[in-house]
């Protein structure tokens, strides 16, 4: 299955509101997660089964969409936020992620 | 605390062979399935390899490009995970990671990974 994430790239502001879109190849039902990952260090995961936030991620954050469409959003935009961001099917083997978009400061 | 702690990785020439290894501490080992997830240069991340936790039999799963070239294994008794690579090519230059998997799914705990570089 494969994920294509839109766009790859998105410069905004603190403050913006910011939604990162990821298309599956084929319906995955909500077998999708999304992960922050800052450079030099490890994935973090911060929403599973597509809406669900993690333990201590801020609410800022938010996951929607079933099938094959699928949405990240960041309500307001935090220093901290600015990182590359990843979604993940575990719908069926091969495991599949999106190319990733990176998130920059404007 | 729950920790992962990877080992292993190094320069390898291309046709060789590598073992990783991951230190699990802080969670029930045999209970979770566990992952070895691999970060290209400068590129996103790849899925590599899984093994299911003893309820179900530790039976594995591969990604296409590593499947007949690498093996993972686990050993409960010292909480440790393992990557086996053989054969190893250009392309499987990366940052491997070992991942815990909650219930199935979610990729909740990752190691800070080992770098894996193969060149001659």
């Amino acid at each position: 299955i494969q994920l294509t994430q839109s766009p790859s790239f998105l410069s905004a502001s603190v403050g913006d509101r910011v939604t990162i879109t990821c298309r599956a190849s084929q319906g995955i039902s909500s077998y999708l997660a999304w992960f922050q990952q800052k450079p030099g260090k490890a994935p973090n995961l911060l929403i599973g089964s597509a809406s669900t936030l993690e333990s201590g991620v801020p609410s800022r954050f938010s996951g929607s969409g079933s099938g094959t469409e699928f949405t990240l959003t960041i309500s307001s935009l935090q220093p901290e936020d600015f990182a590359t961001y990843y979604c993940q099917q575990f719908n069926s083997y091969p495991l599949t992620f999106g190319g990733g978009t990176k998130v920059e400061i404007k | 605390e729950v920790q992962l702690v990877e080992s292993g990785g190094g320069l390898v020439q291309p046709g060789g062979s590598l073992r990783l290894s991951c230190a699990a501490s802080g969670f029930t080992f045999s209970d979770h399935y566990m992952d070895w997830v691999r970060q290209a240069p400068g590129k996103g991340l790849e899925w590599v390899a899984r093994t299911r936790n003893k309820a179900n039999s530790y039976t594995t799963e591969y990604a296409a490009s590593v499947k007949g070239r690498f093996t993972i294994s686990r050993d409960g008794s010292e909480n440790s995970l393992y990557l086996q690579m053989n054969s190893l090519k250009t392309e499987d230059s990366a940052i491997y990671y070992c991942v815990r998997i909650r219930g199935r799914y979610y990729m909740d705990v990752w190691g800070k990974g080992t770098t894996v570089t193969v060149s001659s």
